[in-house]
């Protein structure tokens, strides 16, 4: 039972460099997420998806893409990383009804020197 | 939109003593959800316990309870009996159950526990 997997665990980039961060869940999820973790700024929303071929903008999408051509996948995009890019991202999904938890990855570090 | 306000950026508890973890919330949403995540060192997101804004009693999952204040805007998580295992991060959370933003849980800046042997 793997949940939500995304990979890397860990990733050092140079200014400018692009990357994409995986994640699948296998739990048959409508809805799945990425959230960007900074010191004292709690989780903060970058995308999301409410099924295949839909996404939309969260609280900061600046700088990143995301697609979800499956309802297993939605990778995460850096096109042009940037140093304020540096942060953990997380990868999660959940049942869009009854309330169901979020469930989560292990989490992303990237560093963009 | 909605949001969430954790007060104290940090805590301290004597082990076996309980304690209270603050959050409040702001939303127009007539139906939503709420929720408790745990995050320790190592750096995973546990899910703790669950609240729906119309359940008519406050909910427990163990040692936590959610003290459910709906008139106040009020969602603190009860930590009964701490223990070492609980020092962590605790982040608050909300969800609209309806609408455009459906599904997408807002937190709070979390509440760094420390307890004390």
């Amino acid at each position: 039972n793997a949940g939500v997997t995304q990979t890397p665990k860990f990733q050092v980039l140079k200014t400018g460099q692009s990357m994409t961060l995986q994640c699948a869940q296998d739990m048959n999820h409508e809805y799945m997420s990425w959230y960007r973790q900074d010191p004292g700024m709690g989780l903060r929303l970058i995308h999301y998806s409410v099924g295949a071929g839909i996404t939309d903008q969260g609280e900061v999408p600046n700088g990143y893409n995301v697609s979800r051509s499956t309802t297993e996948d939605f990778p995460l995009r850096l096109l042009s990383a940037a140093p304020s890019q540096t942060s953990v991202y997380f990868c999660a999904s959940r049942v869009l009804a009854g309330g169901g938890e979020l469930f989560f990855g292990e989490g992303s570090r990237l560093t963009v020197l | 939109a909605q949001k969430i306000t954790q007060t104290q950026p940090g805590m301290f508890v004597q082990e076996k003593e309980a304690v209270t973890l603050d959050c409040t919330y702001d939303t127009s949403d007539p139906s939503y959800g709420l929720f408790w995540y745990k995050q320790p060192s190592s750096g995973e997101m546990i899910f703790l316990i669950y609240q729906g804004s119309y359940d008519q009693q406050n909910a427990t999952e163990g040692r936590y309870s959610l003290n459910f204040q709906k008139a106040r805007k009020s969602a603190n998580l009860v930590i009964s009996a701490s223990q070492l295992g609980d020092s962590a991060m605790y982040f608050c959370a909300a969800v609209p159950n309806y609408g455009g933003s459906q599904g997408n849980l807002i937190f709070g800046k979390g509440t760094k526990l420390s307890v004390k042997p």
